[in-house]
């Protein structure tokens, strides 16, 4: 049974330019959560999803972030029009469709801003 | 929201040592779960506890729900052990995971 998988795991985007990340969870999770790890600092939640559904996204900036969960394919965190303080690791992870289930991890994606 | 607290922030141990991490939080949890960040960047799932002791290997935990504390115990510690150890919760309220600061965990051969 593979783990979390995520996509690209280094990328590296001009500031103004838009970066996509992706997230496969495990299979039969039905859950996703988005988590930023800026330098030096812990992880900071995100966006909850379920299939089609955004549940909690009270920890997404208020801009240029989003992130959908569609009924088929990946999870995508889209951030637009970059800027060097969006550089940091983004990790996904899920869990099963019961609430409050271990969540596991995939091994982040490290976006750069140059 | 609630606050998680992790001591000590950074620990340099001698291999074949023990240690205690603490972790300690301000609410009532659903979920607590430790994890290992490696010097490459991957989050290791550890435990997975929201009450009572688990043990695997070298490593074994114990949350104390009522008094809102957990412990992450290390023994015969090894170079591979090295890294940030991380302690996360879930309050009652919703899914997401509160993460603490962070243990800081260097073990010296």
């Amino acid at each position: 049974n593979a783990g979390v998988m995520q996509n690209p795991r280094h990328l590296v985007r001009r500031r103004g330019q838009e970066a996509r990340l992706r997230c496969s969870p495990m299979k039969g999770h039905s859950h996703v959560y988005w988590y930023r790890q800026l330098p030096e600092e812990g992880l900071k939640f995100m966006v909850y999803l379920q299939k089609e559904n955004i549940i909690d996204e009270s920890g997404m900036p208020k801009e240029r972030f989003s992130a959908e969960f569609p009924k088929e394919g990946p999870s995508i965190l889209r951030i637009q029009q970059v800027v060097r303080g969006d550089s940091a690791a983004y990790f996904c992870a899920s869990s099963p469709p019961n609430a409050y289930n271990e969540q596991f991890f995939g091994p982040g994606t490290r976006l750069t801003v140059l | 929201g609630i606050q998680v607290e992790q001591s000590p922030p950074d620990l340099i141990l001698q291999e074949g040592a023990n240690s205690t991490l603490r972790c300690n939080f301000s609410d009532s949890v659903n979920n607590l779960q430790w994890f290992h960040q490696n010097p490459w960047g991957q989050l290791i799932n550890l435990f997975y506890i929201p009450s009572g002791t688990k043990q695997n290997g070298r490593l074994s935990a114990t949350t104390v729900a009522t008094e809102r504390y957990s412990l992450l115990y290390i023994s015969s510690s090894q170079t591979t052990d090295s890294g940030v150890y991380f302690c996360a919760v879930g309050e009652n309220a919703g899914n997401m995971l509160t993460f603490g600061g962070g243990t800081r965990l260097m073990v010296k051969p």
